[in-house]
């Protein structure tokens, strides 16, 4: 198993820039998470999503945030426009039942 | 909802030594509860979960924990630790039932001296 995997693992990118992160979750999973890591707020769930439909976005933090997950094998975070105070590693998460998997990260640095 | 208290934000600890890493959490109704660990520039990674049954839940890498209904508590404990158990670790919980929202503490630095 392959696990979760996510895309790109690091993001540099000018204020102001479209972001678009990917990730794959494990096959077979029917939820998946998206959260945010800084050092100021820790671990932060932004959304997630059940057989592909959006079920608590309370986390996003703006509408500068927008997650999509067209079908059970892809998801994607963008911000646009981005801003240096979205730079954090982004993780994504799946799971089928009460355990959460996962994957390595996104580092994204806004300049 | 639920939230998780993680009192320690650092504990230093000689190798070889036991360690535990506290967790309290509060919540209205039944929980699951798990420990995460994060290596540097790495995901998180299960180390172990109480979903029902024994209140004592052994997992990866000789951690254990054992869930206090009572003291509202999931202490995280190792005998013995190694050079490689240096690492981020948080707790987090949520409702048995439902969705499977997590909430996460704000994780223990354990550095291990050599």
């Amino acid at each position: 198993d392959a696990g979760v995997i996510q895309s790109p693992r690091h993001e540099v990118t000018e204020m102001g820039q479209e972001v678009t992160l990917r990730c794959k979750p494990i096959s077979g999973h029917n939820s998946l998470f998206w959260y945010r890591q800084t050092m100021m707020r820790g671990l932060e769930l932004l959304i997630y999503f059940n057989n592909n439909v959006p079920i608590d976005d309370s986390g996003m933090p703006e509408d500068r945030f927008s997650a999509k997950m067209p079908n059970a094998s892809f998801s994607t975070l963008k911000i646009q426009p981005s801003e240096p105070r979205d730079s954090a590693v982004y993780f994504c998460a799946s799971s089928l039942g009460q355990t959460q998997y996962f994957g390595p990260g996104t580092r994204l640095l806004v300049l | 909802a639920q939230s998780v208290t993680q009192l320690d934000s650092q504990v230093p600890v000689f190798e070889e030594a036991p360690v535990e890493l506290r967790c309290n959490y509060s919540s209205s109704v039944s929980v699951y509860l798990f420990w995460y660990v994060q290596y540097p520039n790495q995901g998180l990674q299960l180390l172990l979960k109480y979903l029902s049954g024994s209140t004592l839940v052994k997992g990866i890498n000789g951690f254990e924990a054992e869930f206090n209904k009572s003291q509202t508590s999931f202490h995280l404990r190792k005998p013995s630790v190694h050079i490689s158990d240096t690492a981020e670790y948080f707790c987090a919980v949520s409702a048995n039932f439902g969705n499977e929202k997590l909430t996460f503490g704000t994780g223990t630095r354990l550095t291990i001296i050599p």
